[in-house]
């Protein structure tokens, strides 16, 4: 299973909401990053966990709260949120490819929009 | 500050031509490159990859090419398909100790039938 999983695929929330995104993979990845991906942009990195404790926040807005609960699973806790927060939100893990390359596997997305 | 770049927004192709797409970088120090594809409503997937101890590298129907003197790297895909439409990014995959990457501008490639 090379497969990273996100949920929900679309959500729609007003400013006030309280939603969380959900991320999944089972290929024993020990590194695992949110990303926010603006339309005709390039991904931009939010968090990195690693062996589930948070290794880096990029100056991330505090409506945003990261959670691993185990390896296998990330959460985005989104509060407050605000229009321009509206963009894909991806996740992904880092491990290795089976000819041996460090790669980052990425998730489908969460396509989000702020009313 | 340090980067990765992109020189062209657009590249339009006919179907069965090659395509190159071309990416620049300005940390002399960068010694490990990815390439992804991403393409519409997905995120982006692992194309090939090159370390700066090498100058070429092939995979099926792409070539990755890195001139580290003038800090340049390009995908070749060729006899492009329609299915090779989609977004690029170089980027620079995260390093052990600090868990970050950085993604180029990306080259969105349209595929003409």
């Amino acid at each position: 299973d090379t497969e990273v999983t996100q949920t929900p695929k679309h959500l729609v929330m007003g400013m006030t909401n309280k939603k969380s995104l959900k991320c999944e993979q089972h290929m024993g990845h020990r590194a695992m990053y949110w990303y926010k991906q603006k339309a005709k942009k390039p991904p931009e990195l939010m968090f990195v966990y690693s062996y589930e404790k948070l290794s880096i926040n990029e100056s991330v807005p505090s409506r945003f709260s990261p959670e691993c609960p185990n390896s296998s699973l990330l959460n985005l806790h989104l509060h407050a949120l605000q229009p321009e927060d509206s963009a894909l939100y991806l996740c992904a893990s880092r491990g290795h490819t089976a000819g041996g390359t460090d790669t980052q596997y990425f998730g489908p997305g969460t396509r989000l929009t702020v009313l | 500050g340090e980067s990765v770049g992109l020189h062209l927004p657009t590249l339009s192709v006919q179907e069965g031509d090659n395509s190159i797409i071309n990416c620049a970088y300005s940390n002399s120090a960068s010694d490990y490159f990815i390439w992804y594809k991403q393409e519409s409503g997905k995120g982006p997937q692992f194309i090939i990859d090159i370390r700066s101890n090498m100058d070429k590298r092939q995979g099926q129907r792409v070539t990755v090419l890195l001139n580290k003197t003038v800090k340049h790297l390009s995908l070749q895909i060729a006899a492009t398909q329609p299915g090779d439409s989609a977004v690029y990014f170089c980027a620079e995959p995260p390093n052990t100790n600090a868990g970050k990457s950085t993604f180029g501008d990306g080259t969105t490639l349209t595929v003409k039938p």
